[in-house]
């Protein structure tokens, strides 16, 4: 099984501020990453693809990079509407697992 | 695309319960489909995994031997037949397609196990 390991547990950020969200897998998953964003009483949303691609509708100012072990997502100018947790989920192989998550405060 | 989850409610330690996902606005019979679980306090996990003509079948260790994953394309229904409940099997359980990634997801439901 894959471990998918998530930094840091929590982040606090001003509006306006960039927020870089970490993500390791303990074995290489090429490029099948994906990051979702969950607010509390809400189903897990779709940020980006395929690690670097931003799902359909989601704001321009998401994005992520890296592949094989080591990728971040980037939020480059936060609003408030961006609290939540952030997970990540590697869907490279059986099973897919999820990153524990980190929590991004405003 | 939209995924909605019936079935969830309270049951007793070693007791079954069966969760459903209707699909609509999309071709069901085409895709992956997955639950995934939010429990209490902790983060999101994988559970099952179905294909879209039933052929393959993957659980999560968790639960493998307790829970099956089964679909009816001719009606558009992802099933999860859960049996002997745990108390670590609260949560909240979500139906998702899969495209790779999990780009749709339902509002979940909530499965409490107590007596």
């Amino acid at each position: 099984e894959i471990v998918m390991t998530q930094s840091p547990a929590t982040l606090s950020v001003s509006p306006g501020e960039r927020a870089t969200l970490s993500c390791r897998a303990s074995q290489s998953v090429s490029s099948d990453l994906a990051w979702y964003q969950q607010k509390p009483g809400q189903a897990p949303r779709l940020l980006i693809y395929g690690a670097s691609n931003t799902a359909t509708g989601m704001p321009v100012r998401f994005s992520g990079s890296g592949s094989g072990t080591e990728f971040t997502l980037t939020i480059s100018s936060l609003r408030s509407e961006d609290f939540g947790v952030y997970y990540c989920q590697h869907y490279n192989s059986w099973p897919h697992t999820f990153g524990q998550g980190t929590r991004l405060e405003i | 695309v939209q995924l909605v989850e019936s079935g969830g409610g309270v049951v007793q330690p070693g007791r079954s319960l069966r969760l459903s996902c209707a699909a609509s606005g999309f071709s069901f019979s085409i895709y992956g489909m997955h639950w995934v679980r939010l429990a209490p306090g902790k983060g999101l996990e994988w559970v099952a995994v179905i294909w879209n003509d039933g052929s393959n079948k993957y659980y999560a260790d968790s639960v493998n031997g307790r829970f099956i994953i089964s679909r009816d394309n001719s009606k558009n229904t992802l099933y999860l037949q859960m049996n002997s409940l745990r108390d670590e099997d609260t949560a909240v359980y979500y139906c998702a397609r899969a495209s790779g990634a999990f780009d749709f997801w339902g509002q979940g439901a909530l499965v409490t196990v107590s007596s």
